[in-house]
């Protein structure tokens, strides 16, 4: 069956550091989008790829990067952690509207990653 | 910035009653999602409704959407323990590939 996955599922950093946290699926959807979640903010997007070379970015992109160089993976970076970035960190994704069909723009979300910066 | 706003935040209710969730959005849309989040768990998609819908159904859910109030409600009858989540809705803001969610509404329904 597809599937989105996310790792690690936990991870414990310090200021300053570089992290990379990877997400891939295996539905070969075109779109791929990150998010983090906290409380009283809901989901927020941080950077978005609607297909291979194309990045985008989200409401809350600042410290954080992504690449995409393969239809399945879209990993995020964050250059240097900050303890604000501490987080819930959700991957999701969705087929093109292009690609038609009766489910629209539905997305499929991974398990999540939660980052803990100190 | 939160296109959609669940209301209310939370609610408890007992098992076998109905719960309504209602969402509100401020721009035009292509289509309206609701999503359901277990505690700890990535959200899975639950129903969508196109723009030109007025109302959809599916198993025990029921969802309207009104575009000219812009706003959608969420009924679920027949509650269950196994509903207790969180429950977001998302928008399409004019049409886009991308989706705007809300903060959510919490969900208890007690055995």
């Amino acid at each position: 069956d597809a599937e989105i996955t996310q790792s690690p599922r936990h991870k414990i950093t310090e200021t300053g550091r570089q992290v990379t946290l990877a997400c891939h699926q295996t539905w070969n959807h075109n779109n791929m989008f990150w998010y983090r979640q906290d409380l009283g903010h809901g989901l927020r997007l941080i950077h978005y790829s609607y297909g291979v070379q194309d990045t985008n970015k989200g409401e809350v992109s600042d410290g954080y990067s992504v690449s995409r160089s393969n239809t399945e993976d879209l990993p995020l970076t964050l250059e240097s952690a900050a303890s604000s970035q501490t987080s819930v960190y959700f991957c999701a994704s969705s087929a093109a509207r292009a690609a038609g069909g009766p489910r629209g723009n539905e997305q499929f979300f991974g398990p999540g990653t939660r980052l803990t910066v100190l | 910035s939160q296109q959609g706003e669940e209301d209310p935040q939370a609610l408890s209710i007992q098992e076998g009653e109905n719960a309504t969730m209602n969402c509100s959005y401020k721009t035009s849309i292509n289509n309206l999602q609701w999503y359901r989040q277990n505690s700890g768990r990535g959200l899975v998609h639950l129903i969508l409704i196109r723009s030109n819908e007025r109302e959809k159904h599916s198993g025990r859910l029921r969802v309207t959407l009104d575009t000219s109030k812009k706003s959608s409600s969420l009924l679920i009858t027949a509650s269950r323990a196994a509903d207790t989540a969180s429950y977001f809705c998302a928008t399409d803001k004019g049409g886009s590939e991308k989706l705007v969610f809300g903060k959510g509404m919490k969900l208890t329904v007690n055995p």
